[in-house]
């Protein structure tokens, strides 16, 4: 039974560009949440997307936007990429609001 | 903003020796779960305490929670080399659409052969 699956794993973006990362959750999850962890920190909650719409956002601008397909996969999207983007994103995925997640195994973002 | 903190920030230790780490937090919480984090990689989930339990075990780990205190603790025995990453505290509350995990800075972990 596969996990988390995120891909890419590494990214290499230039300042300006726009970037899209992708997750699958695990099998019998329907829930999706994104997290950004900056180097030496914990992780900073992105968003939430249940039944494909987003239904949580922390505090994150609208440059990033995500989306949940019809098979509970999701995708983050971050526009006019920053230096301060450069990161890793987990995406973590949940059926039962009052469980523990999984994690996935990250993208690592580098903007240049 | 993060809401656990977690003490120390860094740990180093013999093999065979426990480990304990502490959580602090802020708001009334559903659950407080802990994780492991190796290498900046992913992370993986240890154990869930319930705001309702005050203790919970699991293999070598055990977790306390004090509601009162806004505090919960991971001790890890009889360490491993294995053991070394860095451990997370997150806060679980539910909100009326959806929920979130506040995470800590977390520790650093270093068990010694």
């Amino acid at each position: 039974d596969a996990g988390v699956t995120q891909s890419p794993t590494h990214l290499i973006k230039t300042r300006g560009q726009q970037v899209t990362l992708r997750c699958s959750p695990k099998s019998g999850h329907d829930t999706v949440s994104w997290y950004q962890q900056a180097l030496g920190q914990g992780p900073q909650f992105i968003f939430q997307y249940y039944e494909e719409e987003e239904r949580q956002r922390g505090n994150f601008p609208d440059r990033f936007s995500g989306h949940q397909f019809p098979n509970y996969s999701s995708e983050l999207n971050v526009n006019a990429l920053l230096l301060g983007d450069s990161a890793l994103y987990l995406c973590a995925s949940s059926w039962d609001s009052r469980g523990g997640y999984t994690f996935g195994s990250g993208t690592r973002l580098t903007v240049v | 903003s993060q809401q656990g903190e977690e003490d120390p920030q860094a740990l180093s230790i013999q093999e065979g020796e426990n480990a304990t780490m502490n959580c602090s937090y802020k708001t009334s919480i559903n659950n407080l779960q802990w994780y492991r984090q190796n290498s900046g990689r992913g992370l993986v989930h240890l154990i869930l305490i319930r705001s309702n339990e005050r203790e919970k075990h699991s293999g070598r780990l055990r977790v306390t929670l004090d509601t009162s205190k806004k505090s919960s603790s991971l001790l890890i025995t009889a360490s491993r080399a294995a053991d070394t990453a860095s451990y997370f505290c997150a806060t679980d509350a539910l909100y009326a659409a959806g929920n979130k995990l506040t995470f800590g800075g977390g520790t650093r972990v270093l068990v010694k052969p």
